[in-house]
């Protein structure tokens, strides 16, 4: 079973501000990394999937960076607003195998 | 409109009963998921599917069967057998090259 760690669980956002947590997972036999916003009472959605050392994908106010090498992703929200109150996922591909192994997730609530 | 539709949305079950959860994909995916998530932990691989007839045991596979016997149906049935089986369910599907698609999940509350 592979090791995937978010970081923090959980974190409250002033309307506004910006933010950013943390992905760590293993790097041996990485292939892709995979970032989901999942909102209460909806189905994950799909926000990058992120393949070379050194990434940036950008979408809107959401941006994430991925380094292979030390095993970690960052993923960054810009100026919070309520509608980003949300659980992100990160889930692990590793190279031969298209399972994905899911860290807990860290769980966002953008007060107003 | 493409996606995955999971039935029902809430179900109760009573122990020692069994109960099969519905998953359907209009997406063309070959490769079909079930997972399941707790309080406090990340999604938990239950069985998967990369193709038709075809079907792997994922990390907590004790006490559920799956079949696949259409492209698009990945049905979950929880036995008897699973001692804890209150839960979330979530069903996925993926293409090649896509990232996964979800369900809306259903949950299974034992009475």
């Amino acid at each position: 079973i592979l090791n995937v760690e978010q970081s923090p669980q959980s974190l409250h956002v002033q309307e506004g501000d910006s933010t950013n947590f943390t992905c760590s997972f293993p790097s041996s036999n990485f292939y892709a990394l995979h970032w989901y916003r999942w909102e209460t009472a909806k189905s994950p959605e799909a926000l990058f999937v992120m393949t070379l050392n050194g990434d940036e994908k950008k979408k809107g106010r959401i941006s994430a960076t991925l380094n292979t090498k030390e095993g970690y992703s960052y993923l960054y929200i810009k100026g919070s607003q309520p509608e980003d109150s949300a659980t992100y996922l990160c889930a692990l591909n590793v190279r031969g195998n298209n399972r994905l192994a899911f860290g807990k997730g860290n769980q966002v609530v953008v007060i107003p | 409109d493409g996606g995955i539709t999971q039935s029902p949305k809430y179900l109760f079950r009573k122990e020692g009963q069994n109960v099969t959860l519905s998953c359907e994909q209009n997406l063309n995916h070959d490769a079909m998921y079930w997972y399941r998530q707790d309080p406090g932990q990340g999604l938990r691989l239950i069985y998967y599917s990369q193709i038709v007839n075809d079907f792997q045991k994922g990390d907590i596979a004790e006490g559920y069967s799956v079949s696949r016997e259409k492209k698009e149906s990945f049905p979950l049935t929880v036995t008897s057998a699973q001692k804890n089986p209150t839960a979330f369910y979530l069903c996925a599907s993926t293409g090649r090259v896509d990232g996964y698609t979800f369900g809306s999940g259903t949950r299974l509350t034992v009475v």
